[in-house]
């Protein structure tokens, strides 16, 4: 059974550094193919795609926030961890995780989410 | 990027009675190679993650009711709900594969009339 669940602060300060945690059971990071990958969902709005993180080691970010991601692995542990400089109120939002594989290209299953409030 | 447009926002639907749902890529998802169209849909009730309904533009996953369906190739597409269920109010969305950065629609919210 494959799961994924977020860890992370409930609520950071405005320019703070957020660091998110992903920890995954029931696949390998490892295995060809294969993907973790971060969205986000501001309370009543739609789905945002952040950045994914290859079998391969290579990593894909989200345009618009690029310059402010960071997205890495810890293979010791099963977890992928995002980090996002530079909070803003409008960063407040669900943020998911969830599997993506290549002989395909979307997301599933997705973890419970984690609410991240930002406000000082 | 590839830009994704839903339409509508919102619609009331009566009981029994069909739910249809657009989703209009900036660029063709249709990859010449494989001829697939690299669209998902995915379905999100209140406080849940989102769930894949549809994959490649028009296959079913598994354990969907076969009420759903998706449609259309290209830059057009199309999720059905053949005959609304109370279990399926929640919110939908498109999302395309075809390259990064990944894109998901704006959102679709399904009520009952």
């Amino acid at each position: 059974q494959i799961t994924l669940k977020e860890s992370g602060p409930a609520l950071v300060k405005p320019t703070q550094t957020l660091t998110l945690t992903c920890t995954f059971s029931g696949f390998s990071l490892s295995t060809n193919g294969v993907g973790v990958g971060w969205i986000r969902q501001p309370p009543g709005k739609a789905l945002e795609w952040l950045a994914l993180f290859y079998w391969n080691e290579d990593k894909r970010y989200s345009s618009s926030l690029k310059n402010r991601l960071t997205i890495r692995k810890d293979t010791s542990r099963n977890q992928v961890v995002l980090t996002m400089t530079n909070m803003d109120p409008v960063d407040t939002a669900s943020y998911y995780c969830a599997l993506w594989r290549t002989e395909g290209g979307w997301f599933d299953p997705w973890g419970q989410g984690t609410l991240v409030t930002v406000s000082s | 990027d590839i830009v994704m447009t839903q339409s509508p926002d919102s619609l009331a639907v009566s009981l029994g009675e069909r739910a249809t749902i657009n989703c209009k890529s900036s660029q063709s998802l249709l990859y010449s190679s494989n001829n697939k169209n690299y669209l998902v849909w995915y379905q999100q009730k209140p406080g849940q993650p989102p769930k894949v309904l549809i994959y490649w533009a028009s296959t079913r996953e598994s354990g969907v009711p076969d009420r759903f369906s998706g449609s259309g190739s290209g830059t057009d597409f199309t999720l059905t709900i053949s005959s609304l269920q109370a279990e399926d109010v929640a919110v939908y969305y498109c999302q395309q594969y075809y390259s990064p950065p990944l894109t998901f629609g704006g959102g679709t919210k399904v009520e009952i009339k």
